[in-house]
């Protein structure tokens, strides 16, 4: 089986940089998503780490190192509109399809 | 394109009724996906379907029961409804291939009273 643990909750204040960790137990392992969910919303895709080191896109950047089955999202120049839920998700490798397992989420609060 | 559609958006049920959520997706994916989310919690896999004509049991499968009508259709049946099954529902739709995103669809938000 799957298991993620992340941070229940982030507080930090506009412009500030905020890291999200993410420490996984899996089977198999094929790589690391991140999904942002404002309340009341839909998730929405925001990275995915198969190798070892860090992709950035934009103020976002995630971090994978396989070696330690951790992984985290960076979030740079906080702005209000980051307030959400982020979750880390891995894939099940035993199962077909793109089946994924996803972490309880860290609610992020933007502060002005 | 629509993305994927979720009918419907909010339904109330008395304990014991039953119900059929729907989803479709045109982004011709293989694979489709019916999840739970519970207040402050994370997503949880009901049931998915790998490709056309497959479905496999996910973390919580218990109570539902889904079917795949075809490539673009993936419905969740409740046969019974109980209060514990109040949650907001997720479908989803992804290529069959690791590292593809998962697209969600509005989500429906269910009260069994």
């Amino acid at each position: 089986g799957q298991s993620l643990e992340q941070p229940s909750e982030v507080t930090a204040v506009e412009g500030a940089i905020v890291q999200i960790n993410c420490t996984y137990q899996t089977s198999g392992f094929y790589g690391l998503s991140w999904y942002q969910q404002h309340d009341g919303g839909a998730p929405t895709f925001l990275s995915y780490n198969a190798l070892d080191g860090l992709e950035e896109t934009g103020r976002f950047s995630s971090f994978l190192s396989r070696s330690d089955s951790y992984g985290y999202l960076l979030l740079q120049e906080l702005q209000m509109k980051d307030s959400a839920s982020y979750f880390c998700a891995v894939r099940d490798q035993e199962a077909a399809g793109n089946k994924l397992t996803f972490g309880g989420g860290t609610r992020v609060l933007v502060k002005p | 394109n629509a993305g994927v559609t979720q009918t419907p958006k909010f339904q109330v049920l008395k304990t014991g009724q039953s119900m059929t959520l729907q989803c479709a997706q045109d982004m011709n994916h293989n694979s489709m996906y019916w999840y739970r989310q519970d207040p402050g919690m994370g997503l949880r896999l009901i049931y998915y379907s790998a490709s056309e004509g497959t479905t496999d049991k996910g973390e919580v499968p218990n109570g539902y029961n889904v079917s795949r009508l075809n490539k673009r259709e993936f419905s969740l049946r409740l046969e019974s409804a109980a209060p514990s099954q109040t949650s907001v529902y997720f479908c989803a739709s992804s290529e069959a291939l690791p590292g593809f995103e998962q697209f969600f669809g509005p989500g429906t938000r269910l009260t069994v009273l």
